[in-house]
């Protein structure tokens, strides 16, 4: 497809349970961001890609969430041990310049919704 | 850190009417003012973006208004319609780093 594609788009997990989310940006897009949606609030930002290489992860709440993008295109977020506070909207985007700037429009997935039960 | 506030929470108007809300970041070093509208379970989608540079911006019925020494900026929505009904999130941008608002629900009603 055109768009950027988020699989699974809806999943719930045990607490505990270690979950993958996985982003397929569009194709030729040099950077990849992933974002934390809370129910009524704005998305957070996790994690940037320029390529293969992490270049920022200072949004990941904490060890227990690992991201990457071994090729430079498709990308995966782990959460392990998930927790009740993870429920949340797991948002990917991409553009196809590096950073966020003005004339490098971002394209949001419609991401996955994550339930911790 | 609350880096950038948006206010109203929600926002009900008539169709026709104007739509206005407003935001206000923190950080100097922000160069770049994008506005998202996000309609239910659907990823935002860009709208309009400003940068400090200029005052103002317009884009058909949207336009952003920017006050620098204020740290201020506001989407203003002409000839609302019913189809605008979405949550519209204000940001701010600087290198790779992306600051939301908590977002605003504006309802149209026909």
């Amino acid at each position: 497809g055109a768009g950027v594609s988020q699989s699974p788009r809806y999943k719930v997990a045990k607490r505990g349970q270690d979950v993958a989310l996985r982003c397929d940006p569009i194709s030729g897009h040099v950077s990849l961001f992933w974002y934390q949606q809370a129910l009524g609030q704005g998305p957070e930002f996790l994690t940037y890609f320029q390529n293969e290489a992490q270049l920022d992860k200072s949004g990941l709440p904490s060890d227990r969430f690992f991201a990457e993008r071994p090729e430079g295109s498709v990308s995966t977020l782990k959460i392990q041990r998930t927790q009740q506070e993870d429920s949340a909207v797991y948002l990917c985007a991409s553009s196809p310049r590096p950073g966020n700037r003005a004339g490098n429009t971002i394209y949001f997935g419609e991401g996955s919704w994550l339930t911790v039960v | 850190q609350q880096q950038v506030k948006q206010s109203p929470q929600s926002l009900i108007v008539q169709k026709g009417g104007i739509s206005i809300i407003n935001c206000a970041y923190e950080n100097t070093a922000f160069d770049y003012f994008p506005w998202y509208q996000q309609f239910p379970g659907k990823g935002p989608a860009l709208l309009i973006a400003i940068r400090p540079d200029v005052s103002e911006k317009k884009e058909g019925r949207f336009t952003i208004s920017f006050n620098k020494s204020a740290k201020q900026f506001s989407l203003h929505i002409m000839d609302s319609q019913p189809g605008d009904s979405a949550t519209y999130f204000c940001a701010a941008s600087m290198g790779n780093d992306m600051r939301f608002g908590a977002g605003t629900r504006l309802t149209v009603k026909p």
